[in-house]
């Protein structure tokens, strides 16, 4: 089972440049999440997407703009990318929203270095 | 203060010990409580997820929730090599308008042979 597939899973950007997080999800999710990992920080809410259709700001959105392309696919885009936007982004789905105890699954990842 | 407090580690233990990991949050308002694996280099997996106070068992794993004292633990019995990752605990609410998990920073587990 792929379950949530991310892509690319590695990238360098020079500062000011814009690229697109793909993420999409085969378990027939209705809710999918972008979040982004730091050293000491844990897992932090970029964007989530409740369904299809629908999307809306997370805990850390500056910088960011979201695309839920259909019901599998949720995009992160960064328009000009900056160093303190190098992390780890990670795409999630669950059935349920997470507001109403649903639980996450997580793709693989996605490592951005920005310099 | 974190609303979620986690000790990083990193927790060193010899093969076969019981290993204890634990959370404390600050928000009587959770309801729900998840652990996670992460491998390194790898997305995190869910582990375990109990719903209000009390003990889950799952073979090796116990999660445990007190929520009169904030703290959540998670048991490992009989540690083995392939225990070696970052356990995140994840907290949510049980209702909805609030659509996230406040996750800690993870705690680094290294169990040696």
């Amino acid at each position: 089972n792929a379950g949530v597939t991310q892509t690319p899973k590695f990238q360098v950007l020079k500062t000011g440049q814009s690229m697109t997080l793909q993420c999409a999800q085969d378990m027939n999710h209705n809710s999918m999440y972008w979040y982004r990992q730091d050293p000491g920080m844990g897992l932090r809410l970029i964007y989530y997407s409740a369904s299809e259709g629908t999307t809306d700001k997370g805990e850390v959105p500056n910088g960011y703009n979201v695309s839920r392309l259909n019901k599998r696919e949720f995009s992160l885009r960064l328009e000009s990318a900056a160093p303190s936007q190098t992390s780890v982004y990670f795409c999630a789905s669950s059935g349920r929203t997470l507001g109403t105890g649903g639980m996450a699954f997580f793709g693989q990842g996605t490592r951005l270095t920005v310099v | 203060q974190k609303e979620v407090e986690q000790d990083p580690g990193p927790l060193s233990v010899p093969e076969g010990a019981i290993v204890s990991l634990n959370c404390t949050y600050s928000n009587s308002a959770f309801q729900y409580f998840m652990w996670y694996r992460q491998y390194s280099r790898k997305g995190p997996e869910l582990l375990m997820y109990t719903y209000s106070s009390g003990n889950k068992e799952d073979g090796r794993f116990t999660a445990q929730v007190d929520k009169s004292s904030k703290y959540i633990s998670l048991f490992i019995r009989d540690s083995q090599p392939s225990d070696s990752a970052t356990y995140l605990c994840a907290m949510g609410f049980g209702t909805g308008g609030y659509n996230k998990l406040i996750f800690g920073a993870g705690t680094r587990l290294a169990v040696h042979p």
